[in-house]
């Protein structure tokens, strides 16, 4: 059972490239979610999608897209990335009975 | 608007002290109250969730928190720290059906030996 896994957990981009993060998860849970980790601010909710078909913006959602999938899937895309969106970005998943969150391992990304 | 404090950027103890992390919520309706641990270069774990009931709540790895309504606060309590708490730890709150859920800053533990 590898609970919530993201892909990569590296990445090096110039200003301006695109790229997706990807997010699975295999428990069944019906609310994923993006998060963004930087020093001094904990983690910022970017979107989340209560459930399958659903997503909703969080407290900084501006140079991101999403897309969620099917159940299992919820991905992350940066369309023009800036140094701004140089962070550690995790992915969660809650399956809404409980209210925990379950977190993948975090990817590195890193914007020149 | 929905918001999270933690108050303590960097907190050290000696091993076998006790400790206490402090988490203060602004929310329109009954949270839901969590803590979380970050070892380095890992995700979050869980330690304890408050949805309802008893205030006060227990948790892995020997770790306590108590919601106090009235001071809109969750502290995390541990009696006698071990150095394998050393980490980040982060207060977290969501509401019943909007699974929203937004985090403190964090707060680096550093455990003297």
């Amino acid at each position: 059972n590898a609970g919530v896994t993201q892909t990569p957990k590296f990445q090096v981009l110039k200003t301006g490239q695109s790229m997706t993060l990807q997010c699975a998860q295999d428990m069944n849970h019906n609310s994923m979610y993006w998060y963004r980790q930087d020093p001094g601010m904990g983690l910022r909710l970017i979107y989340y999608s209560a459930s399958e078909g659903t997503t909703d913006k969080g407290e900084v959602p501006n140079g991101y897209n999403v897309s969620r999938l099917n159940k299992r899937e919820f991905s992350l895309r940066l369309e023009s990335a800036a140094p701004s969106q140089t962070s550690v970005y995790f992915c969660a998943s809650n399956p809404q009975i409980t209210g925990e969150l379950f977190f993948g391992e975090g990817s590195r990304l890193t914007v020149l | 608007a929905q918001s999270v404090t933690q108050p303590d950027i960097h907190i050290t103890v000696s091993e076998g002290a006790s400790l206490e992390l402090r988490c203060n919520y602004s929310y329109g309706a009954t949270p839901y109250l969590f803590w979380y641990v970050q070892s380095p270069g890992q995700g979050l774990q869980l330690l304890l969730k408050y949805f309802s009931g008893d205030t006060l709540v227990q948790g892995i790895k020997g770790f306590e928190a108590e919601f106090k309504r009235s001071q809109s606060s969750f502290n995390l309590r541990k009696p006698s720290v071990h150095w394998s708490d050393a980490a980040e730890y982060f207060c977290a709150v969501g509401t019943q059906g909007t699974y929203k859920y937004i985090f403190g800053t964090g707060t680096r533990l550093k455990v003297l030996a």
